[in-house]
């Protein structure tokens, strides 16, 4: 199974919202809820920010936000920050043995 | 506080061999499954393998069947990834990553990420 598709990048201005896609096929993204984004600044731990498509762990700003409609699957960063600028990656569960799927990682430039 | 440190890392000649190890704090470590997640230079990130709580379920990814083996060991807190036969393409940081802590359920996502150890395979 390939990776999941992310475009390579995205970007926004401050204040501004921003989507990132995730893109499977009817054996990952489409058939279970367990989708996972998260957030990773070069040098430092990857963060999850989202899980199960559109849950947010404690501590994560509610400007984050989630959702799947059939093989894709949406990050949506509102209200953007300076600090929101990293990589983001979305990974999607896909059965025993293979496990999980990464996508390839968007990189968010705020402008 | 969930902390996950790991160890093992260094530079290992192709065809060589190194044991990481990941020392767990913080929560009830033989109640949550593991994992190993790497990330090559310039490249995302990918997962490696999977281990239950129990150790009676293991999963490897289709790059490392064969040459890893991931192991714990509950009483002392500790994950740990055998990796055989190293390639240069097995060059990368290598995180130790728990799943279920946070959110209820090991499918549900990777939820506390050690800091990473780097491995880099060359001659």
């Amino acid at each position: 199974q390939s990776a999941l598709t992310q475009p390579r990048s995205v970007s926004g201005s401050p204040g501004q919202s921003v989507t990132i896609s995730c893109t499977g096929t009817s054996s990952d993204v489409d058939s279970y809820k367990y989708v996972s984004w998260y957030q990773h600044y070069p040098g430092k731990a990857p963060k999850l920010i989202i899980y199960d498509v559109n849950k947010r762990p404690s501590g994560v700003p509610d400007r984050f936000s989630g959702s799947k409609s059939g093989n894709t699957a949406s990050l949506t960063i509102s209200g953007l920050q300076a600090e929101d600028e990293a990589d983001y990656y979305c990974c999607s569960y896909v059965g025993s043995y293979t496990f999980v799927l990464f996508g390839g990682g968007t990189k968010l430039t705020v402008l | 506080e969930v902390q996950l440190v790991e160890s093992g890392g260094g530079l290992v000649q192709p065809g060589g061999s190194l044991r990481l190890s990941c020392a767990a704090s913080g929560f009830t470590f033989s109640s949550y499954s593991m994992n190993w997640v790497r990330q090559a230079p310039g490249k995302g990130l990918e997962w490696v393998s999977y281990i239950s709580s129990g150790s009676t379920t293991i999963y490897y990814a289709d790059s490392v069947q064969g040459r890893f083996t991931i192991s714990r060991d509950n009483a002392k807190y500790s994950l740990y990834l055998q990796m055989n036969s190293l390639r240069d393409e097995d060059t990368a940081v290598y995180y130790c990553v728990s799943a279920g802590i946070l959110t209820g359920y090991y499918k549900s996502g990777f939820d506390s990420w050690g800091q990473g150890t780097l491995v880099t395979v060359s001659s």
